[in-house]
């Protein structure tokens, strides 16, 4: 079955904390996603990737970076963390641009910033 | 630039009964559009899709829905509910113009009662 899997499910930091939130797919798919979800907001693209050590800022990306450093993995980076990144961030991927190629999501991760 | 407008924040519908998610799009050309359903504690999964063609667009678990250029619309609909569809509910634009990067609704939740 295919899979994207993110590496924490709930994970609590305290302001001011560099964030590393990881994210892994097993379909060899070249595009790679990070959203967050907020209630009432949806789903808001913070970064994407097209190919290895490529990148793409999406609609909301300040207080965010991104690595991807193998095909395989996506990572985003909150360089210095604040309570208004307290959100679920989800990761997902696709194999190519093409809009018939659905999105496949990992579970997210819930990330409360104190 | 894209939106996706979707009125409905929460929809509560007895089981058997049938059901019906609003969607309307805000884009200039012919939009790609998506809905999606997340389960409690799970990533997003598609329901279904469309880009061209038929205008009444079949997906899994029982769901259909049905583009309307006139009135800027792709709702939802489910004939008879199952315990099993409470969710929230996700509709999602993308355009060429755009990479084809996905912007996504707010969300319906769905509640099912007995």
């Amino acid at each position: 079955d295919v899979k994207v899997t993110q590496s924490s499910r709930y994970l609590v930091k305290r302001t001011g904390e560099k964030v590393f939130l990881e994210c892994v797919q097993d379909m060899d798919h070249e595009n790679m996603f990070w959203y967050r979800q907020d209630p009432g907001l949806g789903l808001r693209l913070i970064y994407f990737s097209y190919d290895v050590k490529m990148k793409e800022k999406g609609d909301i990306p300040e207080g965010y970076s991104v690595s991807r450093e193998k095909k395989e993995r996506f990572s985003l980076i909150l360089e210095s963390a604040s309570t208004n990144q307290t959100s679920m961030y989800l990761c997902a991927s696709s194999s190519s641009g093409s809009p018939n190629e659905k999105l496949f999501f990992g579970s997210g991760t819930q990330l409360s910033v104190l | 630039a894209q939106s996706v407008t979707q009125p409905d924040i929460h929809i509560t519908v007895s089981e058997g009964a049938s059901l019906e998610l609003r969607c309307n799009y805000s884009y200039g050309a012919t939009p790609y559009l998506f809905w999606y359903v997340q389960s409690p504690g799970q990533g997003l999964q598609l329901l279904l899709k469309y880009f061209s063609g038929d205008t009444l667009v079949q997906g899994i678990k029982g769901f259909e829905a049905e583009f309307k250029r006139s009135q800027s619309s792709f709702n939802l609909r489910k004939p008879s509910v199952h315990w099993s569809d409470a969710a929230e509910y996700f509709c999602a634009v993308g355009a060429r113009s755009n990479d084809y990067k996905l912007s996504f609704g707010a969300g319906t939740t769905v509640t099912v009662r007995a």
